[in-house]
This record gives structure tokens, C-alpha cells and sequence, in this order.
């Protein structure tokens, strides 16, 4: 049972361009979302990351929107530059209020951006 | 910055051998999870400790045991290795009140 679900397994864009990665949740106990950028061999690092009190949360080129309701987020990429191209990879965590990172990941979406 | 140190990086064991991996959190980071990422697959949480004290368990088996130390530090023994076992392990740690967990590089265990 995937309690994260990232549908797209890979998205390819311009560069300059918009990139829109989503990322739906099924536990309506998650109040904490994140964001994770993975390179091959490595190990994830983050991005950017989100309360479940907040709608928007913004940090240069990286935005991302919570819907709670519709229990969906997505991560915007504004403008999509080459060395963005990784694995995107969205987590969520139940926090009940405490600093808990026990993390439930997505499968990933592999971003490409094309020169 | 200092970074979440894993050790080693790569290690390959032969069936029903044991390994150990070692994971040091940034310092002043007072939690430290794990997690295992198969081939293709996205990372599985393991396990996590809250100063020195199991704070959560996930889908850890039996052969696999865990503890942090006084330094915060912590170990991931694995005992009868099996060929399933061979993935990369993420360690990650984060401090009461921050606002992300940071991943080390991660260590690749193959079984053999």
C-alpha cells in the first residue's frame, strides 16, 4: 500500500522552462511534506519542505503547493536549468507536533532538463 | 557544513555474513534514522533513535539490529546477510525542533 504516490516516473523539459512535479498522499496523519533531490550514488539531499498549516511554500526557484484536501502536492521548478535533472523523490511525515523525520517516501520522478 | 558521515561506502559480504554500518549525524543532531533503498525501488524506513533511545521501528528484519551511542553515532549490524539485503542504506539525522532530516551519501552493501 503506497501512501505516497508520485504517478509521473519521469517528466522532460526545456530548460527555462516549468517543471511541475507531483505528488499525491493516501494518510491524512501526514502534516509534513518534503521534497528530496537524488543523484545517482548519492544519498538524497533536500529541497525544500512543507507544513501542513501552510498552502505555499517558497525558496528561489523551488515552490511547493499543498491542496490538503485533495491531498495532493507538487513542486515547481522555476526556470528549469540542466542541473536540475535528478530524481525528485516526495516524503511526508506524521509529526503529531513533535520533529519526527520517519520518513514515507514516493517511488521518485526522474526530471530531465534538455538545453 | 559539516554532513552526515556514512562509513564505509561500499562494502560487499558473501551469504550469512554479518556487516556493520556506521552513520555519523552532523553535530548537535540528536536523531538519527535509517533507511534501505533496493534497486529501483524508493528508500524504506528502518529504524530511528531519539537520543540514544529507539524512536520508531519500520520494516527492519530480525537479522538487523541497531543503537546509538553516547556521540550520537549510530550502528546498523546485519547478521545472515542475504542476497535481498545487497542496497543502498541511507542514514539520516535531524535535531528536535529543526525542520529537515539530511541524508548522508549512503553506504551500497552487496551480497554475494
Amino acid at each position: 500500500d503506497q501512501q505516497v504516490k508520485q504517478n509521473s516516473p519521469s517528466l522532460s523539459v526545456q530548460e527555462g522552462r516549468i517543471s511541475i512535479l507531483n505528488c499525491d498522499y493516501t494518510n491524512s496523519m501526514f502534516d509534513y511534506f518534503l521534497w528530496y533531490k537524488k543523484y545517482p550514488a548519492e544519498g538524497p539531499t533536500f529541497l525544500i519542505s512543507i507544513s501542513s498549516i501552510k498552502d505555499k511554500n517558497e525558496d528561489g526557484r523551488f515552490t511547493v503547493f499543498l491542496n490538503k484536501s485533495a491531498k495532493h502536492l507538487s513542486l515547481h521548478i522555476v526556470p528549469s536549468q540542466p542541473g536540475d535533472s535528478a530524481v525528485y523523490f516526495c516524503a511526508a511525515s506524521a509529526t503529531s507536533g513533535g520533529s519526527n523525520y520517519k520518513l514515507t517516501f514516493g517511488k521518485g520522478t526522474l526530471l530531465t532538463v534538455n538545453p | 557544513a559539516a554532513g552526515v558521515i556514512q562509513s564505509p561506502r561500499h562494502l560487499i559480504k558473501e551469504k550469512r555474513e554479518t556487516a556493520t554500518l556506521k552513520c555519523y549525524p552532523i553535530p548537535r543532531h540528536d536523531t538519527v534514522y535509517w533507511y534501505q533503498q533496493g534497486p529501483g525501488q524508493d528508500p524504506q524506513f528502518l529504524i530511528s533513535f531519539y537520543e540514544k533511545m529507539q524512536s520508531d521501528k519500520g520494516s527492519i528484519p530480525d537479522r538487523f539490529s541497531a543503537q546509538q551511542f553516547s556521540d550520537y553515532h549510530s550502528e546498523l549490524n546485519m547478521s545472515s546477510l542475504e542476497l535481498g539485503d545487497s542496497a543502498l542504506y541511507f542514514c539520516a539525522s535531524s535535531r528536535r525542533g529543526g525542520t529537515e532530516a539530511f541524508f548522508g551519501q549512503g553506504t551500497r552493501l552487496t551480497v554475494v
